[in-house]
């Protein structure tokens, strides 16, 4: 089967970096993706990570173990807009692009 | 503008009536999904098409029957609503069905009384 964890909630400050980890178990691993949902909202994609390590995306950047079935989300430099949930998901081993998503980090940031 | 579009935003009906949600995308891809995101915020796939061929059919009950006239619509036909119907739908796209990106449209909130 597959599962995965998040943190169900996360406060940080404006300006600040935070990470946000998800843990996973799956029987076949075919990459890990991170979503951004504002409330009431669209998810839309922030990243694609299938080989270990750290990829850099502007302020957003996303870490993959492999090994250790561990990803994180690091955003730096906060601002009041990434307030939002952020979801971690994994496509299923028997293929087709399914997705199976964590229950989603909420973000709040502060002043 | 290049997106997934769903209609209707909001959907508020009683129990036991029979509605329809549609969903087109212009972004040029082959494979097309619906998704539920209940109460609590989780995201669950229902179906997903590609080339208008289903591919996906998870354990949802069949009330709920997808319709992909061609590959830039797919519509969820919901029968006989009961209660527990009520979350957010999510219509998505993704070019391919191998460990691509999905685009989402902004949802449909429906509410049953």
């Amino acid at each position: 089967g597959q599962n995965i964890d998040q943190p169900t909630e996360m406060t940080a400050t404006e300006g600040a970096i935070v990470q946000i980890n998800c843990t996973y178990q799956t029987s076949g691993f075919n990459g890990l993706f991170w979503y951004q949902q504002h409330a009431g909202e669209a998810p839309t994609f922030l990243s694609y990570n299938v080989l270990d390590g750290l990829e850099e995306k502007g302020r957003f950047s996303s870490f993959l173990s492999r090994s250790k079935g561990y990803s994180y989300l690091l955003l730096k430099e906060l601002q009041m807009k990434d307030s939002a949930s952020y979801l971690c998901a994994v496509p299923y081993s028997g293929g087709y692009n399914k997705l199976i998503f964590g229950a989603g980090t909420r973000l709040a940031v502060h002043p | 503008d290049t997106a997934v579009s769903q209609t209707p935003k909001y959907l508020v009906t009683q129990m036991g009536n029979d509605k329809s949600i549609k969903c087109e995308q212009n972004l040029g891809h082959d494979t097309m999904y619906w998704y539920k995101q209940d109460s609590k915020k989780f995201l669950k796939i229902m179906f997903s098409y590609n080339n208008k061929e289903l591919i996906i059919n998870e354990t949802v009950p069949n009330r709920f029957s997808p319709k992909s006239p061609d590959k830039a619509h797919l519509n969820l036909h919901i029968n006989s609503l009961e209660l527990g119907d009520s979350a957010v739908y999510f219509c998505a796209s993704s070019q391919g069905t191998v460990n691509q990106p999905q685009h989402f449209g902004d949802g449909t909130r429906l509410s049953i009384l």
